[in-house]
């Protein structure tokens, strides 16, 4: 158990909707991290927060958005739903949150067990 | 674009061998992590590599790094079953405004 955690487990929804996957970070961790993974696209980076503010963007498409809350969980957002976005998604939290190597730390990331969401 | 290539991406082998697999990069990056996958399951952190020629091992697995190869590699010595998994390799080039950038995974077999 990494301390991780994700909810929920499964979502099953239709093209068009909107959904939100919620992340809880360890306990200590300031830093959140969102992935995805999928059959066509393998794993991809889509953003980071470090406490409250976004630190860095991956791959996310412009229909997704995600926000960190004050007490450090963090909500990932994906509206208009296409068949494609079908994936599992992962949350991963760190310790440190700076992408700079002066920020020092090995910067580990622990992963949540991840949301799989199936659109129809 | 940075690119990560990992080779080989099916690997199944016997216990007790050694094998190294491969983690090639197109450009400059800061640091380069290696994960673990088992089937159905979430992603482990297993290496963090900050700097060129640097070296961790933690059991049966060892990783290292040559910045100015652009090469990582993940050697397995005296491989068990239990070691049979997906590993990938990521570089991370978010210092310099970029993301974070995975390879496509090296699914590993080992046969008892």
């Amino acid at each position: 158990d990494s301390g991780v955690t994700q909810t929920p487990k499964h979502l099953i929804t239709a093209t068009g909707q909107r959904v939100t996957l919620r992340c809880s970070p360890r306990s200590g961790d300031l830093s959140v991290y969102w992935y995805q993974q999928s059959l066509d696209q393998g794993l991809q980076f889509l953003i980071q927060y470090y406490n409250g503010e976004e630190r860095a963007k991956g791959n996310i498409l412009e229909r997704f958005s995600a926000q960190q809350f004050p007490d450090l969980h963090s909500e990932l957002n994906l509206s208009s739903l296409e068949l494609g976005d079908s994936a599992l998604y992962f949350c991963a939290s760190s310790v440190v949150g700076s992408t700079g190597l002066a920020g020092g730390g090995t910067d580990t990331q622990y992963f949540g067990p991840g949301t799989r969401l199936t659109v129809l | 674009e940075l690119k990560v290539e990992q080779n080989p991406l099916f690997l199944s082998m016997q216990e007790g061998k050694n094998y190294t697999i491969y983690c090639n990069y197109s450009t400059t990056s800061d640091r380069l992590y290696w994960y673990r996958q088992d089937p159905g399951k979430s992603l482990e952190s297993l290496f963090v590599l900050l700097s060129n020629g640097a070296v961790k091992q933690e059991g049966r697995l060892m990783a290292s790094l040559d910045t100015k190869a652009r090469l990582s590699t993940l050697h397995i010595t005296a491989a068990v079953h239990d070691l049979s998994a997906t590993y990938f390799c990521a570089v991370d080039r978010r210092s310099r405004g970029d993301k974070i950038i995975f390879g496509k995974g090296t699914r590993l077999h080992i046969l008892p």
